[in-house]
């Protein structure tokens, strides 16, 4: 079965970096784009960017693009997230999600990881 | 950006009875990228509906979507208790993708 499992807790300080993973298992890593989606109890839920993992292309919110960056590597089946120049409003759950359809990044997010907290605090 | 909003905020029903979420878009969404996640206490969101009316794999029939344009409804025929949670709807069709805020179903 399609399982994302994600890295553990960060705690970070106002304006340093963090770098998130996804390892995807069960399915064609390659065929299947990958979303990142955080979550804060103000702000809801709000798209970070997505990538397609055989071709490492990406895209990204206009209000993110100085700040995040997304990668792949195929050989272990991983996605990672960078997010640098951390505020105190970064402090979130961050989620990657899996494109519901093969080969497209227009599509409903099938199958979540199990989400990385990451706290933004001097 | 397209925002979209639900209502109510809560809902307040009882297992059995019928619940009806609305969705509505700022502007126009095509149905075939728009969809509902439930999301239960410190779980993550599940997909529910896909295409405005497709259900996930998995998803019991009790659940159901329409809708097009700009106004979307997820129905919930009669609540079980897993059902109380809450409810996102999304459209993934213009970046950037956005998510509606929420509607909570409690236990009346």
């Amino acid at each position: 079965q399609v399982q994302l499992v994600q890295s553990g807790p960060e705690v970070k300080k106002p304006g340093a970096s963090v770098k998130l993973s996804c390892k995807a298992s069960g399915y064609t890593f390659s065929k299947y784009y990958i979303y990142w989606v955080r979550q804060t109890p103000g702000q809801g839920l709000e798209w970070l960017g997505v990538i397609n993992p055989s071709a490492n292309s990406t895209s990204y919110p206009q209000k993110l693009l100085d700040r995040v960056t997304m990668t792949s590597d195929t050989s272990t089946s991983t996605v990672y997230m960078y997010l640098s120049g951390l505020r105190s409003d970064d402090t979130a759950v961050y989620y990657c999600a899996r494109a519901g359809s093969p080969n497209s990044g227009a599509t409903q997010f099938d199958s979540w990881g199990q989400g990385s907290l990451v706290t933004v605090s001097s | 950006e397209i925002v979209l909003t639900q209502s109510p905020g809560t809902l307040s029903l009882s297992p059995g009875e019928r619940a009806t979420l609305s969705c509505r878009a700022s502007q126009s969404v095509s149905s075939s990228y728009f969809g509902w996640y439930q999301q239960r206490p410190g779980q993550s969101p599940r997909l529910l509906i896909y295409a405005a009316s497709s259900r996930a794999t998995g998803i019991p029939d009790r659940f159901s979507g329409s809708g097009s344009g700009t106004d979307f409804t997820l129905t919930i025929s009669r609540l079980e208790p897993e059902d109380f949670a809450v409810y996102y709807c999304h459209q993934y069709g213009t970046s950037p993708l956005t998510f509606g805020g929420g509607t909570k179903v409690e236990i009346k």
